[in-house]
Formats: structure tokens, C-alpha cells, sequence
């Protein structure tokens, strides 16, 4: 069965401070690895998806990476309004896990000023 | 570029009664999937649909129920309805698997 673990459950950061958020995940075969953001009582929002080991995307003050085994979503400098839950999820190959997403528990980022 | 819309974005229900979900993806997107967000379990698959047939159905009891139309919209039905399913109930939709999969605000459903 497809699992996904992140940690921490929960950072506080001072602005500017930068640092990562980890994903670990053990899939049977991985079709691709999802990052998004979820802000209080709304849908999560599409930050990146990584589809093999090496692979690195960035946007803005966000970069994500890729091994074999985990993911982690580096924050460089960030500012209050990158305050929000990160969620990690999973894509297998295969049959009907094509279709489907396996989510981690998330990580709540808060940055204070 | 419009969005995934999900409607209604809050509702109370009783308990025994039954809840009607909808979603329309955004224009051109097949799949569309279902899930169920709680702070104790975070977000669970519950099932996706590809020009209208389920092809994939996570581990929920019958009562949850969905199907697609052939303009790709969706709808999600909870029947007998226990205080548990108190949830946010989220569609996503993509063009497909692999592609990004992007997601509506969410339908809030609470059962008193």
C-alpha cells in the first residue's frame, strides 16, 4: 500500500529564515510526486509535480526536489504569506492507483514577521 | 480560466439523511476525483471517473456514491448520513494520470 509521512507536522519560522519540509514515501511505482498548499477553509493549490529521482522544480521562493525515497520542498527566505499547510502526495503506476492520489498529513508553516 | 466549482460550499445535515455533492471541472478535464478531508485523517481517495465509468474507488462504505455525466460533471451522494461524514468534501479534476490534478474549494458538510 502506498504511503506518504511528512515532517515536521509543524515549523514556525522567522521571516527570512529559510528551510525544508520533508516527504517520505513508499509507492510500488512512482508516476509522479505532488506538492501543494493549503490555505484555512480552501482547496489545496497546485505548487509542483516531480516525476523521477534528480528532478528539481522551482517558483518563487519555493524548490522542490526529488530522490527515490523522499521529497523535500526547500523554502528560501520566506515571507508571512508563505504561511499555510504544504501537503506531499503520490501518484502510482498501475491499473486504477493511476488515477488516484495517496496524501500525506501535511506540514503547518507559519511565519511570523 | 475558470476553475473546478464545487457547489453547495456549506451545508448542515441530520443524521440518517442523505447529501448530494456537485463539481464541475474545469472545461476540457475527463477525470474527475473525490475526497475526503479531516484533521484526523487528512485527505482520502474516495473515487475517480473518466468519461463517466469509476475506475478507481477508495476504502469507503457504500453509502458514498458518485457518478459523471457526459459533460464531465460529477456528483457525490452520501446516504444515511453519520455524524463521521462530517467533512470537506473536495473534487479534483485533470486531463489525466500524470497531469496536474487541480482542485476546487471544497463542499463543508456537517452533520448534527
Amino acid at each position: 500500500e502506498d504511503q506518504v509521512t511528512q515532517s515536521p507536522e509543524a515549523l514556525r519560522l522567522q521571516e527570512g529564515e529559510s528551510s525544508s519540509l520533508n516527504c517520505s514515501y513508499t509507492v510500488s511505482g512512482l508516476r509522479g510526486l505532488f506538492w501543494y498548499r493549503q490555505d484555512p477553509g480552501k482547496g489545496p493549490e497546485f505548487l509542483f509535480t516531480l516525476y523521477s529521482a534528480g528532478e528539481e522544480k522551482e517558483k518563487e521562493r519555493l524548490k522542490a526536489t526529488l530522490t527515490k525515497k523522499e521529497s523535500f520542498l526547500h523554502i528560501t527566505a520566506p515571507k508571512p504569506e508563505d504561511s499555510a499547510t504544504y501537503l506531499c502526495a503520490v501518484q502510482a503506476l498501475g491499473g486504477g492507483s493511476n488515477y488516484k492520489l495517496t496524501f500525506g498529513k501535511g506540514t503547518l508553516l507559519t511565519v511570523n514577521p | 480560466k475558470a476553475g473546478v466549482t464545487q457547489t453547495p460550499r456549506y451545508l448542515i445535515k441530520t443524521r440518517g439523511q442523505q447529501v448530494t455533492l456537485s463539481c464541475s471541472p474545469i472545461s476540457g478535464h475527463r477525470s474527475v476525483s473525490w475526497y475526503q478531508q479531516t484533521p484526523g485523517q487528512g485527505l482520502q481517495f474516495l473515487f475517480e471517473y473518466f468519461s463517466e465509468t469509476q475506475r478507481n474507488k477508495g476504502n469507503f462504505p457504500g453509502r458514498f456514491s458518485g457518478r459523471q455525466f457526459s459533460n464531465s460533471r460529477s456528483e457525490m451522494n452520501v446516504s444515511t448520513l453519520e455524524l463521521g461524514d462530517s467533512a470537506l468534501y473536495l473534487c479534483a479534476s485533470s486531463t489525466g494520470a500524470g497531469n496536474t490534478i487541480y482542485f476546487g474549494e471544497g463542499s463543508w458538510l456537517t452533520v448534527v
